[in-house]
């Protein structure tokens, strides 16, 4: 149980362009997710905090405008990267909590490289 | 600013010896304290987590220690075999289930 999908694993777009990644929750309802970002031998950083139904909570220095993520429902998250760069280029990660529950499944991972 | 401090950065490690990594935390606020393994290439994996309130876990070959005075926690990897060799990350969260992770532990086993 407690599996965690994305889509897609990897993405190439040219600069200027708009990418969307899809996050599910494969096997449990999930009122939180989180996405994050990771860059080479680097730790996972958190990028905002998304809840069905309401609007992201983004952190610090991370612009909601170029990031917009939306939960639609209580198994999937999206995080569309808009006027995409090269130095958005990285691995984006979704993780979501079952309801009420402290652990975090994460996703498999999206390789976004902007050309 | 890590909140959760994380070292060594890198260790080898001998087929069937013990790994050792450790994480130090300042918030006192923090009650949950998981374990995520990560392969190149591929999402983070929880492997195994504690509350404060436990001194010690252990999963099959994984044990978390626990010193919440210290305000310490380590992972002991027993009998480590070459498909252990993947980066570690300690986190730890409270009330809002936003995790704070290390900087990471690139762990090889050699066989």
């Amino acid at each position: 149980g407690a599996v965690v999908s994305q889509h897609p694993s990897w993405v190439i777009c040219k600069s200027g362009t708009s990418v969307k990644i899809e996050c599910r929750s494969l096997d449990f309802q999930a009122t939180t997710m989180f996405w994050y970002r990771q860059f080479p031998k680097q730790s996972l950083m958190l990028m905002a905090t998304s809840n069905e139904g309401s609007k992201a909570t983004y952190e610090q220095g991370v612009e909601k405008d170029k990031f917009l993520i939306n939960h639609a429902s209580l198994t999937l998250s999206t995080l569309t990267v808009t006027s995409a760069h090269p130095e958005d280029s990285s691995f984006y990660i979704c993780s979501a909590s079952p309801s009420g529950v402290y652990e975090q499944y994460f996703g498999p991972g999206t390789r976004l490289t902007v050309t | 600013q890590q909140q959760v401090k994380q070292s060594p950065q890198s260790l080898i490690v001998q087929k069937g010896g013990i790994s050792i990594i450790n994480c130090a935390y300042e918030n006192t606020a923090f009650d949950y304290f998981p374990w995520y393994q990560q392969f190149p290439g591929k999402g983070p994996a929880l492997l195994i987590a504690i509350r404060p309130d436990v001194s010690e876990k252990k999963e099959g070959r994984f044990t978390i220690s626990f010193n919440k005075s210290a305000k310490q926690f380590s992972l002991h990897i027993m009998d480590s075999q070459p498909g252990d060799s993947a980066t570690y990350f300690c986190a730890a969260t409270y009330n809002d289930y936003k995790l704070s992770f290390g900087a990471g532990t690139t762990v090889t086993v050699r066989a």
